[in-house]
């Protein structure tokens, strides 16, 4: 079974463009988490959807971030304008249910670097 | 505010030895997940813990959660080369919206052949 599916797996940009980043979940799985990593901070919940509803978004760091997904295969992070401090790794994840106890399948992440 | 702290940070060892690393929380947890990343991938997951005093074992990794579910360890015998990694605990969180876990910012681990 395909796991889930990031794109792209490295961006580099300027400072002030777009950038989307893409995910596809596994098949069947009703929620969506999507992640930033860094060395200083960790693995930081940004937002997460629950049957393609958004439920938390309070780790978005401020409004050049926001998240959609229009359908049950498919999400986006966008991020505009970017800033060098975006700079990271984000994963996005999927699992079964909305339940915490749930274990999460990772993505295999998508190196941002802004310059 | 729930919080994994996870000791030690960074760990460097030769093949062969021993380790156990810590996941501690001043919360209590209805269970504990263990997660193991690898350099350009994401984190992959080991092991749900859900019993207070539960051991669990995956072959050479023997995973416990503490009698009062607010601490976990991994211990790693005869630690290989292939183990290297980064090593998360994560929980589920209850302090807000329920459904996304807490991650620790995990034990960087590496063994030198």
């Amino acid at each position: 079974d395909a796991g889930v599916i990031q794109s792209p797996r490295h961006e580099v940009t300027e400072m002030g463009q777009e950038v989307t980043l893409r995910c596809k979940p596994i098949s069947g799985h009703n929620s969506l988490f999507w992640y930033r990593q860094t060395m200083m901070r960790g693995l930081e919940l940004l937002i997460y959807f629950n049957n393609n509803v958004p439920i938390d978004d309070s780790g978005m760091p401020e409004d050049r971030f926001s998240a959609k997904m229009p359908n049950a295969s498919f999400s986006t992070l966008k991020i505009q304008p970017s800033e060098p401090r975006d700079s990271a790794v984000y994963f996005c994840a999927s699992s079964r249910t909305g339940e915490g106890s749930q274990p999460q399948h990772f993505g295999d992440g998508t190196r941002l670097s802004i310059l | 505010t729930q919080l994994l702290e996870q000791s030690p940070q960074f760990l460097s060892i030769q093949e062969g030895e021993n380790l156990t690393v810590y996941c501690n929380s001043s919360s209590v947890f209805s269970s504990l997940q263990w997660y193991r990343q690898e350099p350009g991938e994401g984190p992959v997951l080991l092991v749900t813990v859900v019993t207070g005093g539960e051991v669990k074992k995956l072959k050479r990794l023997t995973f416990q959660f503490g009698d009062a579910r607010k601490d976990s360890s991994l211990h790693i015998t005869a630690a290989q080369p292939g183990d290297t990694g980064l090593y998360l605990c994560a929980g589920p969180n209850y302090g807000g919206s329920q459904g996304n876990l807490i991650f620790g910012k995990g034990t960087k681990l590496s063994v030198k052949p």
